[in-house]
């Protein structure tokens, strides 16, 4: 069993739409949990970071916890072009020393 | 600026030619790490390193290896490159902070081995 599970998509969803992104893990320890945007042929990049259960909304973006179900999420308000990119999704170990990344949800917005 | 700086960024090689990605951080960061990036299997840890001195294997450590002799600095080995190496690799160091397990990237290394 994979430690960090995502749907590959593609997703697309239109220009001003909610994209719902998800994500379950497998260690019942991990306290930290992280969303990466990666344009193609870059680098990721941290969108959002969360560590208790619940939502955490910074601008459009909201990311949602909830450790009973080992399930994180990422919800993108009102999708721009820009946003097209893969999503990553990201655990950190219960001992903090390793990062256990999904394959990566590729999201596509049309104009 | 805080930056991650690797080099090479491409490179072509034959298998059994020793090469080394070099790895170098200016936000003395104690962590830092070294990814590879394949389709279909994502991000995988090969070494990571909690300070100088200390380093210890992530989850696909073979063929690899790792030097931590100052904090800047976090050399990939690969001491007889194979086929299979063949990959996109990052570099990632990680701010101290207690609040964010933020991991700040390279621009990555594409390796050929042909």
């Amino acid at each position: 069993q994979k430690e960090v599970e995502q749907n590959s998509g593609p997703l697309s969803v239109p220009e001003g739409a909610i994209a719902s992104l998800n994500c379950t893990y497998s260690d019942r320890g991990s306290q930290s949990f992280f969303w990466y945007r990666q344009y193609s042929g870059k680098s990721p990049e941290l969108i959002m970071s969360i560590y208790s259960n619940g939502d955490k909304e910074d601008g459009r973006f909201t990311a949602q916890l909830n450790k009973a179900s080992q399930y994180v999420s990422l919800l993108i308000r009102d999708s721009q072009p820009s946003d097209s990119a893969t999503y990553l999704c990201a655990v950190q170990s219960n001992t903090g020393n390793q990062f256990y990344f999904g394959t990566g949800t590729s999201l596509t917005v049309i104009p | 600026e805080a930056q991650v700086t690797q080099n090479p960024r491409y490179l072509i090689t034959v298998t059994g030619k020793k090469l080394t990605v070099t790895c170098s951080q200016n936000m003395n960061h104690e962590y830092m790490s070294w990814y590879r990036q394949d389709p279909g299997l994502g991000l995988r840890q090969i070494y990571y390193s909690m300070n100088v001195e200390v380093t210890d294997k992530g989850d696909v450590p073979e063929g690899y290896k790792v030097s931590r002799k100052e904090k800047r600095n976090f050399p990939l080995i690969l001491e007889s490159p194979s086929p299979n190496q063949t990959s996109l690799y990052f570099c990632a160091s990680r701010s101290p902070r207690v609040d964010t397990g933020e991991l700040f990237f390279g621009e990555g290394s594409r390796l050929t081995v042909l």
